[in-house]
Formats: structure tokens, sequence, C-alpha cells
């Protein structure tokens, strides 16, 4: 199994919802990350994990909660988003943090009404 | 702050030729560079990834190289096809920690 599978596949909210999106995967892989992408923008880093530990946070706003419940799972809680935090969700594995290729997930699109 | 850009931010050719997409990052301290191909809505996927230590990858009709001095990498694809259509993205790992640049990307359109 060399995939990474993220749900759901779309999600509208309104502003004072609370969602998760889920990415999972079986590859043994002990690095997991979330990024964040704007149409047309290059994705952008929001949380690394390591051995199911945060190991990078780049100044995510605090509405965005991470959540690794074991080495296989990684959750990201969402509450009370504004609306230009609509955008494609992906998340990433690698076998390691750092040095090796990442594997990505097809994406959440996400729209916040 | 890393900084990666990609140049053209979109090119279009006809199907068969061969073309170059090129890379540069201002800090050369890197750990390695990858390729990726993003198709419209979806996820990223992993063409080529080139250690620090080396200076090309290749794979069927791509090769990617790597010049580490001069802040370079380039994608080289060989008899281009209407499928090869899509938004190519270079990212490079930083040598410290686990940051990961992506660049802007170049979106790429093959016609038949």
């Amino acid at each position: 199994d060399t995939e990474v599978t993220q749900t759901p596949k779309h999600l509208v909210m309104g502003m004072t919802n609370k969602k998760s999106l889920k990415c999972e995967q079986h590859m043994g892989h002990r690095a997991m990350y979330w990024y964040k992408q704007k149409a047309k923008k290059p994705p952008e880093l929001m949380f690394v994990y390591s051995y199911e530990k945060l190991s990078i946070n780049e100044s995510v706003p605090s509405r965005f909660s991470p959540e690794c419940p074991n080495s296989s799972l990684l959750n990201l809680h969402l509450h009370a988003l504004q609306p230009e935090d609509s955008a494609l969700y992906l998340c990433a594995s690698s076998p390691r943090a750092g040095a090796d290729t990442q594997y990505f997930g097809p994406g959440t699109r996400l729209t916040v009404l | 702050k890393q900084e990666v850009t990609q140049i053209p931010a979109a090119l279009s050719v006809p199907e068969g030729e061969n073309l170059v997409l090129n890379c540069s990052f201002t800090d050369s301290a890197i750990y390695n560079l990858q390729w990726f191909r993003q198709d419209p809505g979806k996820g990223l996927t992993s063409l080529l990834l080139i250690q620090s230590s080396q200076r090309e990858q290749t794979s069927g009709r791509l090769n990617a190289s790597l010049d580490k001095s001069s802040g370079r990498s380039t994608l080289y694809i060989a008899a281009s096809q209407p499928g090869d259509s899509a938004t190519y993205l270079c990212a490079s790992l930083m040598g410290t920690g686990n940051q990961f640049y992506f660049g802007t990307g170049t979106s790429l359109t093959v016609i038949p």
C-alpha cells in the first residue's frame, strides 16, 4: 500500500462549525505533514509530525488544531474558520522527517461560508 | 528564508517537443530537491528527488539536474505528450530542520 488517503474529499462549513479532516497512511512512515494550498499558489507547510510528536508549527492560527493519534493517522481539527481559510488541504507522509520523498494525498477541498 | 522561483510560470508546446523547466533557489544549503507534478484540483505526485550530493536523476522521459553552487535545478522532459499537461513544482528541503519550500510552479500545456 503506497497511498495516502484523505477524507472527506470536499467540505463546506460555516464559520461557527467544528469539523475535522482526516489523513491516513499504511506505509510505516513516521513523519506526516499538513499543507494548505490556495488556488494557483504552491502548497504552504502548516505542521510536521515526527514520531507522533509535533515538530513544526508554521505560525498557524489556533483555529487549526492538528492531532496525531498514532503513526498512521493525522487529523486536522477546524473551528471558527474564516472564509479566507478556504483552500485545498494536503496531507503528506515520508519515512522520516526531512530526508525522504514525501508522498501526498489527493487533498480535501475546503470551503468556508 | 529560502525563496524558490520557477520560470516560466506557464508554457505551451506542441506534442513531441523536448522542453526544460527551471527552478532557482536563493539558499544553497539544501538537503535535497524534489520535482512534483500536480493535476488541477489534485494532490502532488513525486517525480524525481535529487540529494544534495547528486547532480542528476532520471526516470523514463524525465531528467532532473541540480547545481547547488548556482542555486539551480532543471527538469528536462523529452518527447512531450498531452498527458504531460499539468503544473510542475520544485521543492527544496533545507539542511537544517524540516523546512520544505515549494517553488511558484510552471503550468505546462502540451498541444496535440
